[in-house]
């Protein structure tokens, strides 16, 4: 079968680090995506890896282990405006892009 | 502007009633999808094209028709909607199906009474 885990919310305070997990069991692998979605807007992109390792882009970083299936997205100093769901995709050898249920991170003053 | 419209953007509709949504690109893409969204399952793909008169099943296809008659359109079409169909639908799209990033629509909630 295929899955994507994710924890469904979380909470950090304003200029803080928060990392969210992804763990995935997938029939193929074709890369990893996080995308950001505020309520009731459409996913943007955020970031791609399909190569093991960090992937750095300003305050977010994204980092894949295929071995293990698992990728976390980072996010430093945190700002009100990070309060949104991100959501982490794979994408399988076919082009289906098969998402996880998304993480609700709520940012704190 | 590069982007990915649909339309319509909000749509009540009642049991049975045939109704179709558009979707439209301007940048080129092969590649394009249709997805649902719903509150605890996230984004599950219902159909995907790679090309003009190539489409395929995603993970959720019942009750959903598609078509791909040109690279720019990728129309979703509800025969017969059903009140399990109520939902929010994005439409995305990608230069091609592997490395490239898909740029989604604005979204079409969609409630079938």
């Amino acid at each position: 079968g295929q899955n994507i885990d994710q924890p469904t919310e979380m909470t950090a305070t304003e200029g803080a680090i928060v990392q969210i997990n992804c763990t995935y069991q997938t029939s193929g692998f074709n890369g990893l995506f996080w995308y950001q979605q505020h309520a009731g807007e459409a996913p943007t992109f955020l970031s791609y890896n399909v190569l093991d390792g960090l992937e750095e882009k300003g305050r977010f970083s994204s980092f894949l282990s295929r071995s293990k299936g698992y990728s976390y997205l980072l996010l430093k100093e945190l700002q009100m405006k990070d309060s949104a769901s991100y959501l982490c995709a794979v994408r399988s050898d076919t082009g289906k892009l098969i998402f996880g249920q998304g993480t609700t991170l709520q940012v704190k003053p | 502007e590069a982007q990915v419209t649909q339309n319509p953007r909000y749509l009540i509709t009642v049991t049975g009633k045939k109704l179709t949504v558009t979707c439209s690109q301007n940048m080129n893409h092969e590649y394009m999808s249709w997805y649902r969204q719903d509150p605890g399952l996230g984004l599950r793909q219902i159909y995907y094209s790679m090309n003009v008169e190539v489409t395929d099943k995603g993970d959720v296809p019942e009750g959903y028709k598609v078509s791909r008659k040109e690279k720019r359109n990728f129309p979703l079409i509800l025969e017969s909607p059903s009140p399990n169909q109520t939902s929010l639908y994005f439409c995305a799209s990608s230069l091609g199906p592997g490395t490239d990033t898909q740029y989604f629509g604005p979204g079409t909630r969609l409630t079938v009474l």
